[in-house]
């Protein structure tokens, strides 16, 4: 079983569509929860960051995290084409100097957003 | 924030022949990482690299096949050798430096990657 596992798309909605995606966890040692995208031949950029449990809202993305569930979602309200990337959750746990080096991540979702 | 370059973009090689990818940092950073993304999978990471020290790396990694330098606090390599088809990925150099997000934690910021094809 994968530490981290993400809901493999591909993923196609209309523009102006709600998106959800989502990633499960095995490691209950897991502090810190990320979102990235990845536009096409791009290296993956930091979208949100959450630690611990909670919410966390963005403009028009909104992280969850569960950590009884060992359940993360990212919410993405209004996509849009721009929005088009792959996804991937990454998590990691905590180390004495409060810094998170140590990312697992899941294997991405593929959304693409039509106009 | 960091920003990250490294060459080639892209390369096409020969089975059994070996090819060092550059990782150039616009800051001195302390910590390095060299990851492998293959198809349809997640990010793994292959080693960390701080300068003035021997390279760390991963389980299933070895040095003999992945050797990295790190000779500065702004550059690194990674060299993929003896390739084989196997080898064939994007490899994603990636620093952690400070960012706008948290006072507390440190982004990690990754380069466009090197997309490697080996026949």
């Amino acid at each position: 079983q994968k530490e981290v596992e993400q809901d493999p798309g591909p993923l196609s909605v209309p523009e102006g569509a709600i998106v959800s995606l989502n990633c499960t966890y095995s490691n209950s040692a897991f502090q810190y929860f990320m979102w990235y995208r990845q536009y096409s031949r791009k290296g993956p950029e930091l979208l949100m960051y959450t630690y611990s449990s909670g919410n966390k809202e963005d403009g028009r993305f909104t992280a969850q995290v569960d950590k009884s569930s060992k359940y993360i979602s990212l919410f993405i309200r209004d996509s849009q084409p721009s929005d088009s990337a792959t996804y991937l959750c990454a998590m990691a746990g905590r180390l004495s100097s409060g810094s998170a080096r140590q990312l697992t991540f899941g294997s991405g979702t593929q959304l693409t957003v039509l106009p | 924030s960091a920003v990250i370059s490294q060459k080639p973009s892209r390369d096409i090689c020969q089975r059994g022949t070996s090819l060092t990818i550059q990782c150039q940092v616009d800051s001195q950073v302390t910590m390095m990482f060299w990851y492998r993304q293959q198809p349809g999978q997640s990010l793994t990471l292959i080693a960390t690299a701080n300068q003035g020290s021997e390279a760390t790396y991963e389980s299933g990694f070895v040095i003999d096949k992945f050797p990295i330098s790190r000779p500065n606090l702004t550059f690194s390599t990674l060299t993929v050798s003896n390739m084989s088809p196997e080898d064939s990925s994007i490899y994603l150099c990636s620093v952690e430096d400070v960012g706008p997000r948290a006072n507390y934690y440190n982004e990690q910021f990754f380069g466009p990657g090197t997309r490697l094809t080996v026949l």
